[in-house]
């Protein structure tokens, strides 16, 4: 079956540094994968989709890559700040109607 | 209001009671999703709606049954839950169901069964 798995369950940084985090999925081939955000009492907000015929998809400080060859999604943010402490989940599509999604990566940047 | 709204934010039950959850979406999408979120566990999809209609139930117990009365409406009704059942419910929507099409998160009704 499939499996998804988000290597660290806390990653902590300091402030201006780069965070990269890692997602490994197993068992199938998604055509995308899309990473959300989330923070404490609230649901998860949407960032950024990369389909598996982009290496590399950019939005502000964030970056994301797809290697289907190696079944792996890094996430990294640059220059980070402490409010981009949040967990982030990785989320493969599923199946026709669904994402599976990761455990998520706590980060926390220390100022 | 904007988003996806959902009702109440915090709830606690009796194994015995029946209760009901609810979701709104203001956003004109036409598919709605139930995911449940334990700690230390990943989002676990309940149930899928695309307009109005279920397309997709994971093996969930039917003492959670879902009601999807309108493309922004979506409920998720409780009786007899066991205490394992307590756990974050989120609701999301999409603009269509599959294909590259995000989601967007409700705040979620945190489950407490005593």
């Amino acid at each position: 079956s499939q499996k998804i798995e988000q290597n660290s369950e806390a990653l902590n940084i300091q402030e201006g540094k780069t965070a990269t985090l890692t997602c490994n999925y197993t068992n199938y081939s998604p055509a995308y994968l899309q990473w959300y955000r989330q923070d404490p009492g609230r649901g998860p907000v949407f960032l950024l989709l990369i389909r598996e015929n982009e290496k590399e998809k950019r939005k502000e400080r964030l970056k994301v890559t797809f290697d289907t060859t190696l079944k792996q999604s890094l996430f990294h943010i640059t220059a980070s700040q402490p409010a981009d402490s949040a967990t982030y989940l990785c989320a493969p599509q599923g199946g026709a109607n669904n994402l599976f999604f990761g455990t998520g990566t706590r980060l926390t940047v220390i100022p | 209001e904007t988003g996806v709204t959902q009702t109440p934010r915090h709830l606690v039950m009796g194994m015995t009671n029946k209760k009901s959850l609810k979701c709104e979406q203001h956003l004109g999408h036409n598919a709605m999703y139930w995911y449940k979120q334990s700690a230390k566990k990943p989002l676990e999809l309940m149930f899928v709606y695309s307009l109005e209609e279920r397309v997709e139930n994971n093996s969930v117990p039917s003492r959670f049954s879902p009601e999807c009365p309108n493309s922004s409406h979506l409920f998720l009704h409780l009786h007899t839950l066991q205490p394992e059942d307590s756990a974050l419910y989120l609701c999301a929507s999409s603009q269509e169901v599959g294909d590259y099409n995000e989601q967007f998160f409700g705040p979620g009704t945190r489950l407490t069964v005593l």
